[in-house]
């Protein structure tokens, strides 16, 4: 069964600009999640999604924002860049109940210059 | 807020030796404890628990969970070098997958 993919793996942008990553979970895996980990920080809560509705949201500003597709492939996108979220970008999918592991992804490496 | 405290943020110890890793978590609405071990890639999942007092195996790696106090070890023994890792903890609470993790415990094997 293949895992967690997430693209691309790395990426630099500037501040003000926007992107966009993407994560495809786990064959019939249904909730997809996604995290932001820096040093300082660990790994952070930013959103959560089943079914194309996101369930569960993390205290990030508004320039942070999901979807998902009825594929249960999720993307996510970050607005006007700040040096601030240069980070690792993790995506995991789960089946989707309280009571079920979620899979990492490898991450996205994004820097912010 | 929903908080997960692991300590120590950071270990060095000897092949053979045993080491705890500790974690204390406030969250509402408790649902699962996870363990994640974390090289230089992807968490990878350890253990989950959900209920007190029951412990996990699985070869020299072990986990309690502790409801009423509200902690968890995570316990290695016979440590070695490919045991060095970033352990970290996770709570799943309010229901569905909202999970909150702890800052890590980074720990270092050394021959």
């Amino acid at each position: 069964k293949a895992g967690v993919t997430q693209t691309p793996r790395y990426l630099i942008k500037t501040r003000g600009q926007q992107v966009t990553l993407s994560c495809s979970p786990i064959s019939g895996h249904r909730s997809v999640s996604w995290y932001q980990q820096t040093p300082g920080q660990g790994l952070q809560f930013l959103f959560e999604y089943f079914s194309e509705t996101q369930r569960n949201k993390g205290n990030f500003p508004g320039r942070f924002s999901g979807r998902q597709f009825s594929n249960s492939r999720s993307e996510m996108n970050v607005s006007t860049l700040e040096l601030g979220d240069s980070a690792l970008y993790l995506c995991a999918s789960s089946l989707g109940y309280s009571d079920n592991e979620q899979f990492f992804g490898p991450g996205t490496r994004l820097t912010v210059l | 807020e929903d908080k997960v405290v692991q300590s120590p943020l950071s270990l060095v110890v000897h092949e053979g030796d045993t080491v705890t890793l500790n974690c204390s978590y406030e969250v509402t609405n408790f649902r699962s404890l996870l363990w994640y071990k974390q090289e230089k890639k992807a968490p990878t999942f350890l253990f989950m628990l959900t209920s007190s007092g029951i412990e996990k195996k699985s070869g020299r790696l072990s986990s309690i969970l502790d409801k009423k106090e509200l902690f968890s070890i995570l316990n290695i023994t016979a440590t070695q070098t490919g045991d060095s890792a970033v352990y970290l903890c996770a709570v799943n609470s309010g229901g569905y997958q909202k999970v909150t993790f702890g800052i890590g415990t980074k720990l270092q094997v050394i021959p």
